[in-house]
C-alpha cells in the first residue's frame, strides 16, 4: 500500500512555476521523501530527495514542513518537455541494506504552450 | 546521478519461451536491487527484492518459479521470465541504491525493458 497521496493530474503552461503537493501523514522517523519523474516507456528519473525543511538542486526545489506530513515539489518555469508523471515516495533511505520504494499513482503533469 | 543499466531495452518472444533481463549498476556496487513491473497507464509495482549472494524475496502474488531472480555479483541482477505467456507482456524496471556522503541512500532506476510475448 502506497504511503503517499498526490493529485492525479495537473495542467500548466510553459514558463509557469508548478507546485505538486504530496501527502504522507504516516511518515516514519527514518523516512526520506524522494521525487521521481517518468516519461512513457522509460524508467523513473531521480529529481530530488530531502528529509526536512528545503532542498534545492539545479532542477527543482523540495519544501518539507516541520511536521513532515506533506511535501511540495516545485518546478520553476516548466517547459513542454516537463510533461511527465511525477511520483512522490517515502522510504527509509538511511537503511544501508536498501529500501524498496512503493509507488503510488503519481501526478500526471501536462504542460501546454 | 548513479547509472543503472538494463538490457535489453525491448524484447519480443514466443509464448512458452524464457527471457532473461539484466540489470547492472555501472559505477557503484549494490548489495540489493529491486524489480518492478509496470502495465500501461499504471504505476510501478514491486515484484521482488534481489539480494546479492542469497535468495530473492518476492512480493505477495508474484510467482517465484516463473520470475527467477539471480544476483550473482554486486553489480548484476538478472530477471528471467520462464515459460512466458502473453499476460507477462509488460514493462520491467530494476532499481539499485547507492550511498552518498552522510550515509543517505539514493535509489536509481534502469531505463526499463519492454517485454512482448506473442
Amino acid at each position: 500500500l502506497a504511503k503517499t497521496t498526490q493529485p492525479i493530474s495537473m495542467d500548466s503552461y510553459e514558463g509557469q512555476e508548478v507546485n505538486i503537493t504530496c501527502s504522507h501523514n504516516n511518515i516514519a522517523t527514518n523516512d526520506y521523501i524522494t521525487w521521481y519523474q517518468q516519461f512513457p516507456s522509460q524508467g523513473p528519473r531521480f529529481i530530488i530527495q530531502g528529509y526536512k525543511t528545503k532542498v534545492t538542486n539545479e532542477v527543482a526545489s523540495l519544501f518539507i514542513p516541520a511536521d513532515r506530513k506533506s511535501s511540495t515539489l516545485s518546478l520553476p518555469r516548466v517547459s513542454l518537455s516537463d510533461t511527465a508523471v511525477y511520483y512522490c515516495l517515502v522510504g527509509d533511505m538511511a537503511n544501508q541494506a536498501g529500501t524498496a520504494l512503493i509507488f503510488g499513482k503519481g501526478t500526471t503533469l501536462s504542460v501546454s504552450s | 546521478g548513479a547509472v543503472v543499466s538494463q538490457h535489453p531495452s525491448w524484447v519480443i518472444c514466443k509464448s512458452g519461451t524464457s527471457v532473461k533481463i539484466e540489470c547492472r549498476s555501472l559505477d557503484f556496487q549494490a548489495t540489493t536491487m529491486f524489480w518492478y513491473r509496470q502495465f500501461p497507464k499504471q504505476s510501478l509495482m514491486l515484484m521482488a527484492t534481489s539480494n546479492e549472494g542469497s535468495k530473492a524475496t518476492y512480493e505477495q502474488g508474484v510467482e517465484k518459479d516463473k520470475f527467477l531472480i539471480n544476483h550473482a555479483s554486486l553489480t548484476l541482477s538478472t530477471l528471467t521470465v520462464t515459460s512466458a505467456h502473453p499476460e507477462d507482456s509488460s514493462f520491467y524496471i530494476c532499481s539499485a541504491s547507492t550511498v552518498s556522503t552522510g550515509s543517505v541512500i539514493f535509489a536509481f532506476f534502469g531505463q526499463g525493458t519492454r517485454l512482448t510475448v506473442v
